[in-house]
């Protein structure tokens, strides 16, 4: 059964500050999500990648499949992106089965 | 497309009542999922579906019943509440397996076992 743990738990930056969320699991996998929890609740899917990069607007996602590591970044960092940011991976690795999710990193991001 | 909608956004029960947490999508997934979220946690896979008919338990399935007779709809029955069941209820679908497609949240229930 796959673990995840991500780091921080909490982050408080400042507008415009580069921001890095670091996810990692314990069994091997061939695609990893990552999320988005608005304070009002609502979650969204922000990536899913297997390998390499990936790039949408100020946030990007890579992952190393060797390491077991995936990161989220995002670059010119504003309030608006204040939320809870949530990576996915299948429970027992590969591509098969369900989600377990890590506990979330709730980002801040003052004015 | 309206997505996927849950209702009711907001329940308050007694403890030993039951009821029914409505889940639908329009997307024509196959795959459907009940999530609970607590402080501190993770999200929490209480039951999944692979398709009209097929049901299966996920990690926390004690005390939730599910079923599967449409493509669109999968509720969630509380069977006897319990305040240990109080918790944000989201469903989620996708194509296939959830594990390497998108998922598609509803805007989660907020449940209160007093």
């Amino acid at each position: 059964k796959n673990e995840v743990e991500q780091s921080p738990q909490n982050l408080t930056a400042q507008e415009g500050e580069f921001i890095t969320i670091n996810c990692s699991y314990s069994v091997g996998i061939s695609a990893l999500h990552w999320l988005q929890q608005h304070p009002g609740g609502g979650i969204v899917s922000l990536f899913m990648l297997s390998s390499g990069k990936k790039k949408h607007g100020r946030l990007i996602a890579t992952i190393n499949i060797q390491e077991k590591h995936s990161s989220l970044h995002i670059t010119a960092s504003h309030p608006r992106d204040s939320a809870v940011y949530i990576c996915a991976v299948p429970n027992y690795g590969g591509s098969q089965g369900n989600l377990i999710f890590g506990k979330g990193t709730k980002l801040s991001v003052k004015p | 497309n309206a997505g996927v909608t849950q209702t009711p956004k907001f329940q308050v029960l007694k403890t030993g009542q039951s009821m029914t947490l409505q889940c639908a999508q329009d997307m024509n997934h196959e795959y459907m999922s009940w999530y609970r979220q607590d402080p501190g946690m993770g999200l929490r896979l209480i039951h999944y579906s692979v398709g009209a008919g097929i049901t299966d338990q996920g990690e926390v399935p004690n005390g939730y019943n599910v079923s599967r007779s449409t493509t669109e709809d999968f509720p969630l029955r509380l069977l006897s509440a319990a305040p240990s069941q109080t918790s944000v209820y989201f469903c989620a679908s996708s194509y296939f397996g959830g594990q390497s497609y998108e998922q598609y949240f509803g805007p989660g229930t907020r449940l209160t076992v007093t």
